[in-house]
Formats: structure tokens, sequence, C-alpha cells
């Protein structure tokens, strides 16, 4: 049972070129999350997906797009990459949207550490 | 809108002794859920204590049980009987049932010592 797989691990961009994070979860899960993390900080909220065909912004939407191409896909676009862009991102999916199954854990993918130079 | 504060950057304990990890609230939903998340230094997120808004016994989960004041609008995890392990930052997070919209606080990093 793979939970949710994201891609890549690590990256390296230069200021200005564009990448795509792609997560999957198989856990038929409805909502999605797109989380980043900076050094010794907190998880912050990119955008976030509660059902197949709908995205919302998040707390630090500013410089992401997101798709969320089918219920185990929510793939996040930097379109032009900047240093302050350089974190690490998290994908998550939870059940929390069927109304039951709140006393459960966000699942986690591994984290894409992403570098800006 | 939805606002999580974590007032403690660092907090240390010794070995076998409680210690009260804070966390306040802001929302405006009439619904959520409050979630405490543990990382340690490899970086995964570990999952510890679910409380309900609308919960009126505070949560446990083992050594965790989770201080739910709601009209203070505050959280806080009691970890009791600390151990070497728990070393690591602890997350405190609130879910809005209306939306889904899931957000964390920036954190509390624990150190227990011997």
């Amino acid at each position: 049972n793979a939970g949710v797989t994201q891609t890549p691990k690590f990256q390296v961009l230069k200021t200005g070129q564009s990448m795509t994070l792609q997560c999957a979860q198989d856990m038929n899960h409805n909502s999605m999350y797109w989380y980043r993390q900076d050094p010794g900080m907190g998880l912050r909220l990119i955008y976030y997906s509660a059902s197949e065909g709908t995205t919302d912004k998040g707390e630090v939407p500013n410089g992401y797009n997101v798709s969320r191409l089918n219920k185990r896909e929510f793939s996040l676009r930097l379109e032009s990459a900047a240093p302050s862009q350089t974190s690490v991102y998290f994908c998550a999916s939870s059940d929390y949207s069927t109304g039951s199954g709140y006393n459960s854990p966000l699942h986690f993918g591994n984290g894409t550490r992403l570098t800006v130079t | 809108a939805q606002k999580i504060t974590q007032t403690q950057p660092g907090m240390f304990v010794q070995e076998k002794e409680a210690v009260t990890l804070d966390c306040t609230y802001d929302t405006s939903d009439q619904s959520y859920g409050l979630f405490w998340y543990k990382q340690p230094s490899s970086g995964e997120m570990i999952f510890l204590i679910y409380q309900g808004s609308y919960d009126e016994q505070n949560a446990t989960e083992g050594r965790y049980s989770l201080n739910f004041q709601k009209a203070r609008k505050s959280a806080n995890l009691v970890i009791s009987a600390s151990q070497l392990g728990d070393s690591a930052m602890y997350f405190c997070a609130i879910l809005s049932y209306n939306t889904d919209k899931l957000i964390f606080g920036t954190g509390t990093r624990l150190q227990v010592f011997p």
C-alpha cells in the first residue's frame, strides 16, 4: 500500500525555471493538500482540494498553481521559480470531507526538497 | 478565517516530568477539529491526538492529552512522563469541517533532558 507518493524527492532549479511537483494517493481520499516547510518552521498551506474538480487557496498561494487531475492526483506547479520558494514541499491527503474519520491523521508524502538558486 | 498560534518556540523538560505545549486558535467556523502532530528530526509527521469542537471531554491518547478550553480558544498538549524520544518539533493544527482547510502553527521544539 503506497499511500501518498510525491515526485521528485529532490530538485534544483535556477531562478525563472518552471517545474511541476507530482502527488498521487491510492487511498481514495477526497481531500488533498500542498504544504511548504521552511527550515525550523511550521507547515504553511499553499493550496488544497476538498474534492475532485475543486481547488482553493491556502495561506501562501502566490507563485504557485495547482491541478486536481483526478481523484488520485494533485500537482503543484511553479511557473517561474524564485529563491524564496526554496523549501521542502509536502503533499497530504485525508478522508475528512466524507464527514467521518476526523480522528485520523493526514497522510503525508515523503516530501520534495526544492532548491532555487 | 482560521489562525493557529504557538507562542513557545522552544521548551525544555526533564525526563519523566510532564510538560504542556501551548496552542491557541481563532476560527469563524462553528465546527472544527484540532490536532497535534510530532515531527522528529527525521522529518516525518506523526499524528498524536485529535479533538472535535463538539467533544465535551478532553481527548487522551496514552501519554498525550489535549486540554481543550473552547471559551478560551485554547488546545494545549500535555505530555506526561516525558521520554528522551519525545524530543521533536510539535505542531498544533486546525481543520475547518466546512471547507476541509487545515492549517498548522509554527511549532514548538521540545527537548527532553536526562
